[in-house]
């Protein structure tokens, strides 16, 4: 168990951009998060994977915003034409069902995205 | 609607005084609570689970319960390696995903 890896790390891009971000979840983990998170506040769901099915996208999510689990493995996000209002810290999480405590989720560092 | 406040924003105590986070939920049917810690630059890390009211877990200093409307995490005699974002999560029965609370900053001073 290495954990959920994110990359990069950070990411400065100019408004207008494309940008795209990977995570590697924990191998065995067959459900996979992304969530959006600004300072002061907690995690904001973004879209959540089981294997390489994308079951659901948060309502409030732009169509500028795109994910992808190929194979039900690694997984990216791309936001096409990057806003200010787009830099925010973005987190992953993958998740595994244990008896004692329902699901638990694992997150990554992180990749926070700063728009000039 | 699904929501979690958390109080106080922030809360900074000495070494050693104990006190406690609350985190008010409203949701339809709760599925279970979720208290998870954060150090800056870094993702939430999993502490406790809560189903249903009366429950309590306990890890080191913290300990969480549960009633219909609140959660409390008590930090006895806190150090300062306890310094972190303290947040809380809803899963309701209509919604699957968490609903997350802003947190509460804990600062632990020697």
């Amino acid at each position: 168990d290495t954990g959920v890896s994110q990359n990069p790390r950070h990411k400065i891009t100019k408004r207008g951009q494309n940008v795209t971000f990977r995570c590697d979840p924990i191998s065995e983990h067959n459900r996979l998060y992304w969530y959006r998170q600004t300072l002061g506040q907690g995690p904001e769901f973004l879209t959540y994977f089981q294997n390489e099915a994308q079951l659901e996208k948060s309502r409030l999510l732009s169509d500028r915003f795109s994910a992808e689990r190929p194979k039900g493995s690694f997984s990216t996000l791309e936001i096409q034409r990057t806003e200010q209002g787009d830099s925010a810290m973005y987190l992953c999480a993958s998740s595994s069902y244990y008896r004692q405590t329902g699901e638990k989720l694992f997150f990554g560092s992180g990749t926070q995205l700063s728009v000039l | 609607e699904d929501q979690v406040t958390q109080s106080p924003e922030a809360l900074r105590l000495q070494e050693g005084e104990s006190s406690s986070l609350n985190c008010s939920y409203t949701v339809s049917g709760l599925r279970g609570l979720f208290w998870y810690r954060q150090d800056p630059g870094k993702g939430p890390e999993f502490l406790f689970t809560l189903y249903s009211a009366g429950e309590e877990k306990e890890k080191e200093r913290l300990k969480a319960t549960l009633t219909k409307k609140e959660s409390f995490l008590h930090i006895t005699a806190p150090k300062p390696e306890d310094s972190a974002t303290y947040l809380c999560a809803v899963q309701g029965e209509s919604n699957y995903q968490l609903i997350w609370g802003a947190g509460t900053k804990l600062i632990i001073k020697p």
